[in-house]
């Protein structure tokens, strides 16, 4: 069974910082997905990775995919208020399997 | 833009109850998907199609059934709801178009929630 694990659960952090969201899966897939999902909202496509090495940025977040590790990062950069969110990774293997999302804090 | 809409956005259902949950999509789009989710639990896969009159189980599909009988249209039926499936709804569908290209991924409907009483 495809085992998608993301972490941290919670993330609290300070304006200005940097951090890093991580999901590793338990199975061969060059296609992730990552997704943002605020409050009540369904889900907005931050950025498609389809192979090992993947590479995408936009404003203060960044993906990469690793295939061989089987991982993943979302990497933020001087966090701001508006990023407060859930992040969702989703493995593609002709269907989505998702992580347990990460919601994410940002306090002034 | 591709769009993916849920018929209903909030449901209140009585336990027994049967109950359709509708999602149409306008991109021709070959695989459509139902999830629920739940917190902590993230997204869980339900039922997915990757054709018309063609389904599959997904990782938890006790309580529920699909139908599929158009391309575009692509139901969730819970045949007696329960209290325990009190949840948000997703639907998406998908194409196997080339990676890049227009329409390429997975695109969600807006989300029924529904509550059983």
């Amino acid at each position: 069974e495809l085992k998608v694990e993301q972490n941290p659960l919670f993330l609290s952090m300070q304006e200005g910082k940097n951090y890093t969201i991580y999901c590793n899966y338990s199975t061969t897939s060059d296609r992730l997905y990552w997704y943002r999902q605020d409050p009540g909202k369904s889900l907005e496509s931050l950025f498609v990775l389809l192979s090992n090495g993947a590479v995408k940025q936009e404003g203060r977040l960044m993906a990469s995919l690793d295939t061989k590790a089987r991982l993943s990062t979302l990497h933020i950069t001087a966090a701001v208020h508006d990023l407060s969110a859930t992040y969702f990774c989703a493995v593609d293997t002709d269907k989505l399997i998702f992580g347990t999302g990460t919601r994410l804090q940002v306090f002034p | 833009d591709v769009k993916v809409t849920q018929s209903s956005r909030y449901l209140v259902k009585r336990t027994g109850e049967k109950v359709f949950l509708e999602c149409v999509q306008d991109m021709d789009h070959e695989n459509m998907f139902w999830y629920r989710q739940d917190p902590g639990l993230g997204l869980r896969l339900i039922y997915f199609s990757y054709d018309v009159k063609m389904k599959e189980k997904g990782d938890i599909p006790e309580g529920y059934s699909v139908s599929r009988e158009k391309k575009e249209r692509f139901s969730l039926i819970l045949e007696s709801a329960s209290t325990n499936q009190t949840s948000m709804y997703l639907c998406a569908s998908s194409t196997y178009e080339t990676p890049g290209a227009y329409g390429y991924g997975y695109t969600f409907g807006s989300g029924t929630r529904l509550t059983v009483v």
